[in-house]
């Protein structure tokens, strides 16, 4: 089974700044994908970023960016130039490859979540 | 493209009582996933639906939850007897079949809120 640990209950940074949310993970899985969520307050889950195992380039979305590191199981976020509508619930997620016949996704397996607090 | 349609958004039961979900994928999906979002948690996966069948449904309680995905309508979360430990945020997702294209992105709907009074 996999697992998924966000050590960051919550953070708080000024607006404009740049803050990295961590999430580490165990799989004894060698294919598989990493997703970062974002849940604000009206509780609709917006997937911000994801990024498959098998490639060695960082993903990036605008202001989103990650620091994969497969070998540390390591999935961080970084948020560039830091806006209020950032503040929300930022969960990490991982998936392994979809092993089910006809194809499709796999569950995902979610982390307990770091609220992110972008103050004014 | 609408997006992954839920509902009813807020339901009230009280013990005893049955709660249905329901839940319409995003146009071309044809796989579903329930997800339980207790507070102060992340999301858990409850089950995995393809249309008429059940693919995976290890993250279901044994009793009284049960899922469908018929051939026509909605996906159906269907929890009787519901305790007050079913208060929760319930959340559809859907997704295409799998292609290195889409990979295994799935879209979440707004979630069904859950009160058992």
């Amino acid at each position: 089974a996999q697992t998924v640990t966000q050590s960051q209950p919550e953070m708080s940074v000024q607006e404009a700044e740049t803050v990295t949310l961590s999430c580490t993970y165990d799989t004894s899985e060698s294919n598989y994908y990493l997703f970062w969520y974002k849940q604000p307050p009206s509780r609709l889950m917006i997937l911000v970023i994801r990024q498959e195992a098998y490639k060695q380039q960082n993903a990036t979305e605008n202001r989103f960016s990650v620091n994969f590191q497969k070998a540390a199981k390591s999935f961080s976020l970084k948020i560039s130039d830091s806006q209020l509508g950032d503040t929300a619930m930022y969960f990490c997620a991982f998936m392994k490859h979809g092993t089910y016949s006809g194809g499709g996704a796999d569950g995902l397996t979610f982390g307990k979540g770091t609220h992110l607090i972008i103050q004014p | 493209n609408a997006g992954v349609m839920q509902n009813p958004r807020h339901l009230v039961r009280r013990r005893g009582q049955e709660a249905r979900l329901r839940c319409s994928p995003m146009k071309g999906h044809s796989h579903v996933y329930w997800y339980r979002q207790l507070p102060e948690e992340g999301l858990k996966f409850m089950v995995y639906l393809q249309k008429e069948n059940i693919i995976d449904e290890s993250g279901m309680p044994k009793e009284r939850f049960s899922a469908e995905f018929p051939k026509e309508g909605p996906s159906i979360l269907r929890i009787q007897q519901v305790v007050r430990g079913d208060s929760a945020a319930y959340f559809c997702a859907s997704s295409p079949p799998f292609s290195h294209l889409s990979g295994n992105t799935i879209y979440f709907g707004e979630g069904s809120w859950l009160t058992v009074v």
